[in-house]
């Protein structure tokens, strides 16, 4: 069956540091992969989006890497300041349409 | 622009008791689909709707109706509530882009009894 595990533990970092988010996921060649946030009572905001033949992709701090052979996604935030403490969800598409399925998520709490 | 909003926000039923959930969008979106979000198992899919007039079943869609009369609007009923329906429902839209970005609303909080 299709599988979708980003890390389970939460992820406590210092402000300033580099926090690293891994997206694993089983039984699909998804065509992207996206990255969205969620803040506490909200709902999820899209980040980014990187693709099968992209390795790499950042927007300002952010950089996602992309293996197809690994079947992984790296989220990396850089030099993290208090306010990107949020759940990080990765998804992609399960098929050839435009459904999503979503990880879990990673919680990240930066400490000033 | 609102974006997507859902009514209501926060809602507390009683076993075997009916209520729908309203999702509206003003960004002129053909797609539009309904999620539950629990504790340690992400977003899941319930139903979702490429056009007006369409709806389609996703990963849990059991003990849930929808239907999208107006582009805008997508409804989420329950026509029988029991307990394991107690979660957070998202709805969400989207453009068919090749980015596929989805659209979130600020959910609904429903808690059975």
């Amino acid at each position: 069956s299709q599988k979708i595990e980003q890390n389970s533990e939460a992820l406590n970092i210092q402000e300033g540091k580099t926090a690293t988010l891994t997206c694993n996921y089983t039984n699909y060649s998804p065509a992207y992969l996206q990255w969205y946030r969620q803040d506490p009572g909200r709902g999820p905001v899209f980040l980014l989006l990187i693709r099968e033949n992209e390795k790499e992709k950042r927007k300002e701090r952010l950089k996602v890497t992309f293996d197809t052979t690994l079947k992984q996604s790296l989220f990396h935030i850089t030099a993290s300041q208090p306010a990107d403490s949020a759940t990080y969800l990765c998804a992609l598409p399960p098929g050839w349409d435009y459904k999503l399925s979503f990880g879990a998520g990673t919680t990240v709490t930066v400490r000033a | 622009n609102a974006g997507v909003t859902q009514t209501p926000k926060f809602r507390v039923l009683k076993t075997g008791q009916s209520m729908t959930l309203l999702c509206a969008q003003d960004m002129n979106h053909e797609y539009m689909y309904w999620y539950r979000q629990d504790p340690g198992m992400g977003l899941r899919l319930i139903h979702y709707s490429v056009g007006e007039g369409t709806t389609a079943k996703g990963e849990v869609p059991d003990g849930y109706n929808v239907s999208r009369l107006k582009k805008q609007n997508f409804l989420l009923g329950l026509e029988s509530a029991a307990p394991s329906q107690t979660s957070v429902y998202f709805c969400a839209s989207s453009y068919p882009t090749d980015i596929n970005e989805q659209f979130f609303g600020p959910g609904t909080r429903l808690t059975v009894l």
